[in-house]
């Protein structure tokens, strides 16, 4: 079958950096993606690894190592406003989007 | 320049009923997905199409069913209504349908209750 495991919940403080971790088992493996959803909104798209390494966009960095089949995505400076759910995303042999369960990220002040 | 739009936003129905949802893409955009998220859980793949064409299809029962129109915009049926179907269904819209190269952008769902 097809798996993605993330963790469930992360808690942060506003200003700190954290890591949310990706590990994946998949049917072929394109790339990895990474969004954001707030509650009660649409998924947006923060960033996509197809490559090992790092990528990076500003606060947000995404990494993938394809032979580990592990992934994550780094946010630093945290802001309030970026307490969400984040999803890790794998593009699979048939060129679907097959998602992980979601981290919700919790910031305190 | 709109985002994907989806209508209705919000829907109630009764078991055995029949839905249907519209999705309008991205002017531009050629492909579109549709996507079911229950509570708490990852958006899981339905369909794409691309150029009116079903490019993709999940792990969903024959009750679920697609299509799109030459304006790319596209409709999700879903008939005989069970209560597991309540959900938020997205749409993406996309250039190409390229799920490996193309950013996929989402509309902002219709939440599904069935009673």
């Amino acid at each position: 079958g097809q798996s993605l495991e993330q963790p469930s919940e992360v808690t942060a403080v506003e200003g700190a950096i954290v890591q949310i971790n990706c590990t994946y088992q998949t049917s072929g493996f394109y790339g990895l993606s990474w969004y954001q959803q707030h509650d009660g909104g649409a998924p947006t798209f923060l960033s996509y690894n197809a490559l090992d390494g790092l990528e990076e966009t500003g606060r947000f960095s995404s990494f993938l190592s394809r032979s580990d089949s592990y992934g994550y995505l780094l946010l630093q400076e945290l802001q309030m406003k970026d307490s969400a759910s984040y999803f890790c995303a794998v593009v699979d042999s048939n060129y679907q989007l097959i998602w992980g369960a979601g981290t919700k990220l919790i910031i305190k002040p | 320049d709109a985002g994907v739009t989806q209508s209705p936003t919000h829907l109630i129905k009764t078991r055995g009923q029949h839905v249907t949802l519209r999705c309008s893409p991205i002017s531009g955009h050629k492909s579109v997905s549709w996507y079911q998220q229950v509570l708490g859980q990852g958006p899981q793949f339905i369909f794409q199409y691309y150029e009116k064409e079903e490019r993709g299809r999940g792990n969903f029962p024959d009750r679920f069913s697609a299509r799109q129109f030459p304006n790319y915009s596209s409709e999700l049926n879903v008939n005989a209504l069970l209560l597991g179907d309540s959900a938020l269904y997205l749409c993406a819209s996309s250039p190409q349908g390229l799920v490996s190269t193309d950013t996929q952008y989402f509309g902002p769902g219709t939440r599904l209750t069935v009673l």
